[in-house]
């Protein structure tokens, strides 16, 4: 069964920190997607790749697609950046929809 | 603000009932994915529907089905509720099916009792 997996599932960490999150997927695929998700359940696209790297603000996102891992970098956290944090990934056929990681619970702290 | 509407926000049913949630996409979405996030886990895919004609399903039985209308409405039926059918039901467009960014709509929290 072609896998997601996201590090680490829960995270605290004071206001100002460098923060990582890892996702590790099974087989090739065709797209990335890295989401936020807050309290109540609306779900933001912050990233969609397919390679490289790419900088939003505070976020950055990198993929390699030779060892099928990708980060979420946030720089200068702030509380506000407290939610759960997705990756996602849209498998090679892509008609399978996204298949999603368990997300990564992030609180920052002040 | 993605633009992608979801009603009704909340909705409680019994067990046994039938029940509608709609998705309104972004306009020239053709795409238009569904999925069922339990309390607690990841969303799971549900089905896709591309250009009105479904395109791709999860593992889920033949009581959840889904029409995608040429406005970029669209909507999940789902008979015979079962208690765990109680999950946020969220639908996201895109343009196509090539993979690009995904528009959520904030979700249809449904609870069967």
């Amino acid at each position: 069964k072609n896998e997601v997996e996201q590090s680490p599932q829960n995270l605290t960490a004071q206001e100002g920190e460098f923060i990582t999150i890892n996702c590790s997927y099974s087989v090739g695929i065709s797209a990335l997607h890295w989401l936020q998700q807050h309290p109540g359940g609306g779900i933001v696209s912050l990233f969609m790749l397919s390679s490289g790297k790419k900088k939003h603000g505070r976020l950055i996102a990198t993929i390699n697609i030779q060892e099928k891992h990708s980060s979420l970098h946030i720089t200068a956290s702030h509380p506000r950046d407290s939610a759960v944090y997705i990756c996602a990934v849209l498998w090679g056929g892509g008609a399978d929809g996204l298949t999603f990681g368990k997300g990564t619970h992030l609180i920052i702290q002040p | 603000e993605t633009g992608v509407t979801q009603s009704p926000t909340h909705l409680i049913k019994t067990r046994g009932q039938q029940v509608t949630l709609r998705c309104s996409s972004q306009s020239g979405h053709n795409t238009v994915s569904w999925y069922q996030q339990a309390l607690g886990q990841g969303p799971q895919f549900i089905f896709q529907y591309y250009r009105e004609e479904e395109n791709g399903r999860g593992n889920f039985p033949p009581r959840f089905s889904g029409l995608q209308f040429p406005n970029y409405s669209s909507e999940l039926n789902v008979n015979a509720l079962e208690l765990d059918d109680s999950a946020l039901y969220l639908c996201a467009s895109s343009l196509d099916l090539s993979g690009g960014e995904q528009f959520f709509g904030p979700g249809t929290r449904l609870t069967v009792l």
